[in-house]
């Protein structure tokens, strides 16, 4: 089965600075992933996901990610962060033939002025 | 908006009574599942239903139960409530093609338990 690992629980950045969320998966094969905000109050909103191809993924809003086969990473990353950024975010590992993709615990980010 | 309707958005309840959320799925997606977000569990799967059919079941209850109808809409039955059930409720939908299965998820139907 596989797993998906956000170590970071909170993420505290300055606006304009540059993220990088972390996300680190376990899976045999290569796997589906995703990354989805949730914005207080709200539902999940996908970001971007990979399948296959090329292994920098862009999404909406200006996000990123990164395939790494060799780190079984996929991180989410944006160049300058607006404040309406502050959500949780969340990494998802699907595997091929399945339906049901495995969510990480999230990670919270937070936005300074 | 992602074309996932869910109803109702807020409920509130009391121990023991049973509630029913609805879910329609984006236009064209055969498949809904159900998940549950809490703050001690985070976002855990249900259970999943492909045009009508239940396709997995993850971490549901038996006094939740759920059913996709012929017109792919969905319900999430919880009964005997307890106050462990306060959460959200979200459900998804998805459509398979030739790059995967993406789920989209609804707003949530936010559930209090009192």
């Amino acid at each position: 089965a596989q797993s998906v690992t956000q170590p970071d629980i909170h993420i505290t950045v300055s606006e304009g600075a540059s993220l990088e969320l972390r996300c680190n998966y376990s899976y045999g094969a290569t796997p589906y992933l995703f990354w989805y905000v949730q914005s207080p109050g709200q539902g999940l909103q996908l970001l971007l996901k990979y399948f296959s191809g090329d292994t920098l993924v862009q999404g909406i809003k200006g996000f990123e990610a990164e395939f790494k086969r060799s780190q079984s990473s996929f991180n989410l990353r944006k160049p300058s962060v607006h404040w309406s950024d502050a959500a949780e975010y969340f990494c998802a590992v699907g595997a091929r033939g399945s339906y049901i993709p495995t969510f990480g615990r999230g990670t919270s980010l937070i936005v300074h002025p | 908006d992602s074309g996932v309707t869910q109803t109702p958005k807020h409920l509130i309840t009391a121990t023991g009574q049973r509630v029913t959320l609805r879910c329609s799925p984006r236009s064209g997606d055969l498949s809904v599942y159900w998940y549950q977000q809490s703050l001690d569990q985070g976002l855990q799967f249900l259970i999943h239903y492909y045009n009508g059919e239940e396709r997995a079941k993850g971490n549901i209850l038996e006094r939740f139960s759920a059913q996709q109808f012929p017109d792919l809409h969905s319900e999430l039955n919880l009964s005997s409530l307890e106050l462990g059930d306060s959460a959200l409720y979200f459900c998804a939908s998805s459509v398979e093609d030739r790059s995967g299965n993406t789920i989209y998820f609804g707003e949530g139907s936010w559930l209090t338990v009192v």
